[in-house]
């Protein structure tokens, strides 16, 4: 089957650390663009990052710049989303897109479940 | 950043009538680089038309999109009660990075 399963989240305290991943499978990774996008409880879609497949290009939300950090393994068909001095804010369901391109930001065809991150003390 | 409007934030309709959404940017959206999506609770969004006007995968033909440089429409023809859901706005294809719009609920009325 052609799926993307989030893991990962979980509830940490304000300045904390967490990392989130997405298992692909059913559809070659490496060709696609990979996003991760949150939503808050009751909110909307936000767009947090995106790295291309193709050539390592890293594209972030001004949010969250300077404390996540986006990667792939493409042998391991898996996205990463490395979360640092985690804030009240980021409290959200956190789930990871496919890209119909490899390179660059493009609209989303294939969606994750999400996994959600509680950040509170 | 570009940032997406959307209105209204409520639309009540009942089965059968036409649903006219609207999606206004900030600034133009260069080649027409603009996504619909449907979500449903507690399920992942499902992409509807890109490319401002393209069809995506198995989307039935009452969907339909249309606009250019900063106001886009999204149009369902004649509203099944599957259709009841909120309706999300994306904007790609920049360098700068991507944004939704806020969102607009289609209830029944």
């Amino acid at each position: 089957d052609v799926q993307l399963l989030e893991s990962g989240g979980g509830l940490v305290q304000p300045g904390e650390s967490l990392r989130l991943s997405c298992a692909a499978s059913g559809f070659t990774f490496s060709s696609h663009s990979m996003t991760w996008v949150r939503q808050a409880p009751g909110k909307g879609l936000e767009w947090v990052s995106t790295m291309s497949g193709s050539d390592d290009n890293t594209y972030y939300a001004d949010s969250v710049q300077g404390r996540f950090t986006i990667s792939r393994d493409n042998s391991k068909n898996t996205l990463y989303l490395q979360m640092n001095s985690l804030r009240a804010e980021d409290t959200a369901v956190y789930s990871c897109a496919r890209g119909v391109k490899s390179a660059g930001i493009w609209y989303f065809d294939l969606w994750g479940r999400g996994t959600l991150v509680t950040v509170s003390s | 950043e570009i940032v997406l409007t959307q209105s209204p934030g409520t639309l009540s309709l009942s089965p059968g009538e036409r649903a006219t959404l609207s999606c206004r940017a900030s600034q133009s959206v260069s080649s027409s680089y603009l996504a619909w999506y449907q979500q449903k609770p507690g399920q992942a969004p499902r992409l509807l038309i890109y490319a401002a006007t393209s069809r995506a995968t198995g989307i039935p033909d009452r969907f339909s999109g249309s606009g250019s440089g900063t106001d886009f429409t999204l149009t369902i023809g004649r509203l099944e009660p599957e259709d009841f859901a909120v309706y999300y706005c994306q904007q790609y294809g920049s360098s700068r990075g991507a944004s939704f719009g806020p969102g607009t609920k289609v209830d029944i009325k």
